[in-house]
């Protein structure tokens, strides 16, 4: 069975500086997805970013960047010039294979932006 | 953009009820699936559905838990007789299938159980 980690419960940072957050997985599978899920207080479920493991080049969305090291089973998040709209938490997800494939998330971080 | 949606986006029921949650997937996925969160806690993976049956479920998904899709667009989430517990958030999610690897997710029913 796959599992996540986020080691970091709770994390804060200054607006416009930069935040990394933390995640971990365990698999034996060699093809899989890794994705980054953002929810702000309404509760919803927002991709932010995904990266098949596959590819070596770490995906990038905008402000928002990966850190992933297949070896070391790590998917980290960077976010860049953090903005007050960043509140929310953080999921970070596994899903083991394409189509059916249920999808494994851990505990989640609650990032906090101040002004 | 398409999305899934999901109704009602609350719903408050006495212990022992049954409920329905209804989701409608995006048109053209294949797969969909039931997550559920308890209040401050991780999402948790409840049931998978393709080609019209259940593909995958946890060991959350027991003998009070069943789907269905029964139009065609529709998929619904029915809890027999629910219990305080069952209180959270259930989010329905879909996915296209083999090319396109992640799951849509709805904005969520909230469940409350009283």
């Amino acid at each position: 069975a796959q599992t996540v980690t986020q080691s970091q419960p709770e994390m804060s940072v200054q607006e416009a500086e930069t935040v990394t957050l933390s995640c971990t997985y365990d698999t034996s599978e060699n093809n899989y997805y890794l994705f980054w899920y953002k929810q702000p207080p309404s509760r919803q479920m927002i991709l932010v970013i995904r990266q098949e493991a596959y590819k070596q080049q770490n995906a990038t969305e905008n402000r928002f960047s990966v850190n992933f090291q297949k070896a070391a089973k790590s998917f980290s998040l960077k976010i860049s010039d953090s903005q007050l709209g960043d509140t929310a938490m953080y999921f970070c997800a596994f899903m083991k294979h394409a189509g059916a494939g249920k999808s494994t998330f851990g505990d989640g971080t609650t990032l906090t932006v101040k002004p | 953009e398409p999305e899934v949606t999901q109704t009602p986006s609350h719903q408050v029921t006495q212990m022992g009820q049954e409920v329905i949650l209804r989701c409608v997937p995006i048109s053209n996925h294949l797969y969909f699936y039931w997550y559920r969160q308890i209040l401050g806690q991780k999402v948790e993976f409840l049931v998978s559905f393709y080609n019209n049956e259940i593909s995958e479920k946890s060991e959350i998904f027991d003998d009070q838990f069943s789907v269905e899709r029964p139009d065609g667009s529709n998929f619904t989430l029915k809890i027999r007789s629910t219990k305080l517990e069952d209180s959270a958030m259930y989010f329905c999610a879909s996915n296209k299938g083999a090319e396109n690897t992640e799951a849509f997710f709805g904005q969520g029913t909230r469940l409350t159980v009283v």
